[in-house]
């Protein structure tokens, strides 16, 4: 597979708290992406960090990037229910054609 | 609101049916895809359509048939299907299409709902 794991696979916090969210990858990548999916639907593009990023923030999202170790982590802070969730991440290849998904991290925010 | 449009939502089928699943967005986008999902599981890559032509097929069974009509739309074609294909299928597109003489695009990807497929 050219796509790694993410971890935690799934994570229970309360409402307020900080979410982290791992992800490896095995290639090299131009940049990554995190993806969210409400259950059931369609995925939402949440956030793109280019390889040559160290880190990126959107709102309340917060994203690294270490190419050297081929890891990223996604940042929730101050979660709120809303945010339950799967969050994937994803690396575009062949041209940024042909894009693999993680496993996922399923999160879930008690209120 | 998403901006590809994915119908049926729901899909229910007999192993000998018949019948399609379609996809369209009207952004202008030039590379469309279909992706599988399977419960619990991450979105697997099917096709790629690029310029209305199929540049990348994951070696998917021939019992799933995809058609480019035109630049917004993309069908998804099923027939004798197996109980093991129910899953939830995502239709996908990026603004770039690849070019013969080679690009690259950020791989930003906008979704459709989904179809929901039950094969019987």
């Amino acid at each position: 597979s050219q796509q790694g794991e993410e971890d935690p696979q799934a994570l229970s916090i309360q409402e307020g708290e900080n979410a982290t969210m791992n992800c490896s990858y095995k290639t090299s990548i131009n940049n990554l992406q995190w993806y969210r999916q409400n259950s059931g639907r369609g995925l939402v593009h949440l956030i793109l960090i280019r390889s040559n990023e160290r880190e990126k923030h959107s709102g309340r999202l917060r994203v690294t990037l270490d190419t050297s170790k081929k890891s990223s982590s996604l940042l929730i802070t101050a979660s709120r229910a809303a945010d339950t969730a799967s969050y994937f991440c994803a690396t575009p290849y062949t041209g940024g054609f042909k894009t693999i998904f993680g496993a996922g991290t399923r999160l879930f925010v008690k209120a | 609101d998403t901006e590809v449009t994915q119908t049926p939502k729901h899909l229910v089928m007999g192993m000998t049916n018949k019948k399609s699943l379609k996809c369209e967005q009207h952004m202008g986008h030039r590379a469309m895809y279909w992706y599988k999902q399977k419960a619990k599981k991450p979105p697997e890559l099917m096709f790629v359509y690029s310029y209305e032509k199929l540049s990348i097929n994951e070696s998917v069974p021939s019992r799933f048939s995809p058609e480019c009509p035109n630049s917004s739309l993309l069908n998804l074609h099923l027939h004798a299907l197996q109980p093991e294909d129910s899953a939830l299928y995502l239709c996908a597109s990026s603004q770039e299409g690849l070019r013969t003489s080679g690009s690259s695009n950020t791989g930003e990807l906008f979704f459709g709902e989904g179809s929901r497929l039950t094969v019987l």
